[in-house]
């Protein structure tokens, strides 16, 4: 079954302790994004990759570090986690060539404390 | 800031069909219309897309008009399982990184 698989689905942590969030697709998809989402703001893009060892910042890439060594893989890590960092996450991959059909994964749902 | 207006929320009638407008005044020549879904915090769902004639698949039928300053995603049949938040996107199709811009989207309630 073609998916986007998100991990954890959901983290409890304290300010500061570094973490990282795992995404993974089965699609051979070369575009993934993750995004975060909060009441009133909509989706709001982090940061993006086109493709193995290309990444780049979206909207609001502060606090946050991707890396993308495989294709299928693409973890979102927080180095030192803040409390404004509480939020709903969402990795989407797709592929080149259709970039606005997007596949979403299940979602994080982070509290920093 | 979304392209699109919405209305904020809709009700409809299980089995009915469901139909949820979307404007898009400013839409530019080679802007699609994107269709996607959001069940109470789940990870949004793709529906369908369009440039200027209607669409049709499994899930629903994507209706532009002519000068395709408007659309209306018709779900024909809807089922409670339909409950969601329905976004109305537009963007090129084949640019570069493509953040998808969410707007506030339409909340559909299907009642038994």
């Amino acid at each position: 079954e073609a998916q986007v698989t998100q991990n954890p689905r959901y983290l409890i942590t304290v300010t500061g302790k570094k973490l990282t969030v795992t995404c993974s697709q089965n699609m051979n998809h070369e575009y993934m994004s993750w995004y975060r989402q909060d009441p009133g703001l909509g989706l709001r893009q982090i940061y993006y990759s086109m493709n193995v060892e290309v990444t780049d910042k979206g909207d609001v890439p502060e606090g946050y570090k991707v890396s993308r060594k495989e294709k299928r893989n693409f973890p979102l890590i927080l180095e030192s986690p803040s409390p404004n960092q509480t939020s709903l996450y969402f990795c989407a991959s797709t592929r080149q060539g259709a970039k606005n059909i997007q596949y979403f994964g299940a979602g994080t749902r982070l509290s920093v404390l | 800031d979304a392209k699109t207006t919405q209305p904020p929320s809709m009700d409809c009638a299980e089995g009915r069909a469901a139909n949820l407008p979307c404007n898009h005044s400013t839409i530019s020549g080679n802007e699609y219309v994107y269709w996607y879904r959001q069940i109470h915090s789940q990870g949004p769902q793709y529906i369908i897309h369009g440039l200027k004639n209607n669409e049709t698949n499994e899930m629903a039928s994507l209706i532009i008009t002519e000068d395709r300053k408007s659309s209306t995603l018709i779900l024909p049949h809807a089922t409670l399982r339909d409950t969601a938040v329905y976004y109305c996107i537009v963007s090129p199709h084949h640019s570069g990184n493509t953040p998808l811009v969410f707007g506030k989207g339409t909340r559909l309630s299907v009642i038994a």
